[in-house]
């Protein structure tokens, strides 16, 4: 079946640091791809996402690649900011009539000043 | 962009009672909506798949008559934990869309205690 995995955390940066959160999926046909973003005590927000091999998602100056060579969809930003401190999921949503999101376990970042 | 109310954001109960939430899409009509349930540091499990007007479809290993969903409309899906035990404390999260839309919206989530 499809499945997500994350590398685990926490990941801790400095400010400014380049930020890579790792991420491979596997899936039956063409799924869809995304990066949500958990803050402390809140629910999801959808982050980027990518649906087709090749597409780049992008925001807030994340980026993420979705790879079908390698099943990988990579998390990165250029520099962080402590108000970036979060849990990041990968999750895949199956392509055909599937339409349930899976996740990874989830990353935690931790960005200090 | 689409919005998804859920409520109450965190309830203390006690054992044996039943605990309803609420998850309503305030500016769309959601014609799926998922149920998740998170512990603590871990990712989220897919409980039930609602969709509008028909029974839900339960992940396995969740039982469906001490989780009750109902979606009666396309604004509303109801989550009702019953006999409620320490156990159940969790962070449910719903998640609203419409069927063959890539991305879903969460709500923003229900802190369950159950004393």
């Amino acid at each position: 079946g499809n499945s997500v995995t994350q590398m685990e955390g926490p990941v801790t940066l400095s400010e400014e640091a380049f930020l890579t959160i790792n991420c491979t999926y596997t899936a039956t046909g063409y799924p869809s791809l995304f990066w949500y973003v958990q803050y402390p005590g809140e629910g999801l927000q959808l982050l980027l996402k990518a649906t087709k091999a090749d597409d780049k998602g992008s925001n807030k100056g994340f980026e993420a690649t979705y790879r079908k060579e390698t099943t990988s969809f990579h998390l990165e930003k250029g520099s962080v900011q402590v108000s970036d401190s979060a849990v990041y999921f990968c999750a895949l949503r199956g392509g055909g009539a599937t339409n349930k999101l899976i996740f990874g376990t989830g990353t935690l970042l931790a960005v200090q000043p | 962009g689409a919005v998804v109310s859920q409520h109450p954001s965190w309830v203390i109960c006690k054992s044996g009672t039943s605990v309803k939430i609420e998850c309503r899409s305030l500016d769309f009509q959601a014609t799926t909506m998922f149920w998740y349930r998170q512990f603590p540091k871990q990712s989220l499990m897919l409980m039930a798949t609602s969709n509008e007007g028909s029974k839900a479809t339960y992940e396995q290993g969740v039982e469906k008559d001490k989780f009750l969903i109902n979606h009666a409309s396309l604004t509303l899906s109801t989550l009702t934990v019953t006999s409620a035990h320490p156990e159940d404390s969790s962070f449910y999260i719903c998640s609203a869309g419409l069927a063959g839309i890539n991305g879903y919206t969460f709500g923003s989530g229900t802190r369950l205690t159950v004393v």
